[in-house]
């Protein structure tokens, strides 16, 4: 999965809970972006950063935060304020401009609200 | 929004047959980019082509590019089991997609050994 790690693989939470989902890349990419995959919808960006202490919210951010502190790492916080949160949740990285590099991603975290 | 639409939705074929996808767009695009996806696991970039090259190729990859029909193929030769997996497309414009990236919902392929 080209040097991008995710954690957990699984993740479960309680509804009204907050829960922090990790990424890292030891890829030294400028860019970072969480997207979010549901059955039958492909992947839909929620955020992403170009460079440290950056980001843009893409098109589904409302329930969700990040933080770019380290270019190694851009967490994603789901927050109790997103309603339907249960989704396979992708991170990936690219040297920069997200459309003229290709994407690296991780393997994934599936949360499940309980 | 620039967002590529795969067609078919799902494809099964035998192995050792080819296996032919289809990615169409909106606008005007710099490049497109397919990237395949098994099941549970990240995206893998497969091959980007850009707007002024017509086919690319990648081992048993093929990928056409044809900009007056806004569209684009992906063709995979003597397919194997191993190449059972969702196919996206990813079409990028810098002026219409507001510097986004879109994938689409895919193909599914399935190679019956």
């Amino acid at each position: 999965d080209g040097g991008i790690t995710q954690s957990p693989k699984y993740l479960f939470r309680k509804e009204g809970q907050n829960v922090t989902l990790s990424c890292e890349q030891n890829l030294n990419h400028d860019a970072m972006y969480w997207y979010r995959q549901d059955p039958g919808q492909g992947l839909r960006l929620i955020y992403y950063s170009q460079i440290v202490n950056d980001f843009q919210k893409g098109d589904i951010a409302e329930g969700y935060s990040v933080s770019r502190e380290k270019k190694e790492s851009f967490p994603l916080t789901v927050t109790s304020a997103q309603k339907n949160p249960t989704a396979f949740y992708l991170c990936a990285s690219s040297i920069g401009d997200r459309g003229r590099d290709e994407q690296f991603f991780g393997p994934g975290t599936r949360l499940t609200v309980l | 929004s620039q967002q590529g639409e795969e067609d078919p939705q799902a494809l099964s074929i035998q192995e050792g047959e080819n296996a032919t996808m289809n990615c169409s767009y909106k606008t005007s695009i710099n490049n497109l980019q397919w990237y395949r996806q098994n099941s549970g696991r990240g995206l893998v970039h497969l091959i980007l082509i850009r707007s002024n090259e017509r086919e690319k190729h990648s081992g048993r990859l093929r990928v056409t590019l044809d900009t007056s029909k806004k569209s684009s193929s992906l063709l995979i030769t003597a397919s194997r089991a191993a190449d059972t997996a969702s196919y996206f497309c990813a079409p990028y414009s810098s002026i219409n997609t507001g510097n986004q990236f879109y994938f689409g919902t895919g193909t599914s392929l399935t190679v019956i050994p």
